[in-house]
């Protein structure tokens, strides 16, 4: 079975631009969340989607957002992009029935330049 | 607010040595803990996780871990380690209300493996 699939694995964009990164979660899981990694720094929470409602919201600003699609997989969108938003971003899904493990993706490495 | 702290940024150990790494965490309620261990350009891969019951859970790869209740300590060990465990390691936090989606991670603990 395929595991946590995120693309691209590596984006360039230039400030002020958007990108979406996409995320599919494995098969049967109905929950993704994503996350953010500023280099040398741990994860931090985005979002969680689940049924394609959003369950949960970080603390980032409303220039992050995100949908969940029929299928389970699910889009990140950031808008008016920051030197800041450089960081690898993290999909991970579940069951999202709240006591099963997290699946990780292996990230989109996002440069902002 | 939920956080993780550990304190150790790097720590280098020689192969077959016995390992410790450092897990401190605050939260209000019953924590759901875990470790996760990155390895370069990859992602996160759960080590093991603590929600209730026994406070010594073992993991995979020879891992252990033990909830403190007392010290808020959820601290990682391993009896011998092998060059293949060098690699970042994360302690988080989680909580009843999102379960293990949510998660509040440390800023990780870059382990060294040395001949």
């Amino acid at each position: 079975d395929a595991g946590v699939t995120q693309s691209p694995t590596h984006l360039i964009k230039t400030r002020g631009q958007h990108v979406t990164l996409r995320c599919s979660p494995i098969s049967g899981h109905k929950s993704v969340s994503w996350y953010q990694q500023v280099l040398g720094q741990g994860p931090q929470f985005i979002f969680q989607y689940y049924e394609k409602e959003e369950r949960g919201r970080g603390n980032f600003p409303d220039r992050f957002s995100a949908r969940q699609f029929p299928n389970y997989s699910s889009e990140l969108n950031v808008n008016a992009l920051l030197l800041g938003d450089s960081a690898l971003y993290l999909c991970a899904s579940s069951s999202g029935t709240g006591d099963e493990k997290l699946f990780f993706g292996s990230g989109t490495q996002l440069s902002v330049l | 607010a939920q956080s993780v702290t550990q304190p150790d940024i790097h720590i280098t150990v020689s192969e077959g040595a016995s390992l410790e790494l450092r897990c401190n965490y605050s939260y209000g309620a019953t924590p759901y803990l875990f470790w996760y261990v990155q390895s370069p350009g990859q992602g996160l891969q759960l080590l093991l996780k603590y929600f209730s019951g026994d406070t010594l859970v073992q993991g995979i790869k020879g891992f252990e871990a033990e909830f403190k209740r007392s010290q808020s300590s959820f601290n990682l060990r391993k009896p011998s380690v092998h060059w293949s465990d060098a690699a970042e390691y994360f302690c988080a936090v989680g909580g009843e209300d999102f379960g293990n989606e949510k998660l509040t991670f440390g800023t990780g603990t870059r382990l060294t493996i040395i001949p």
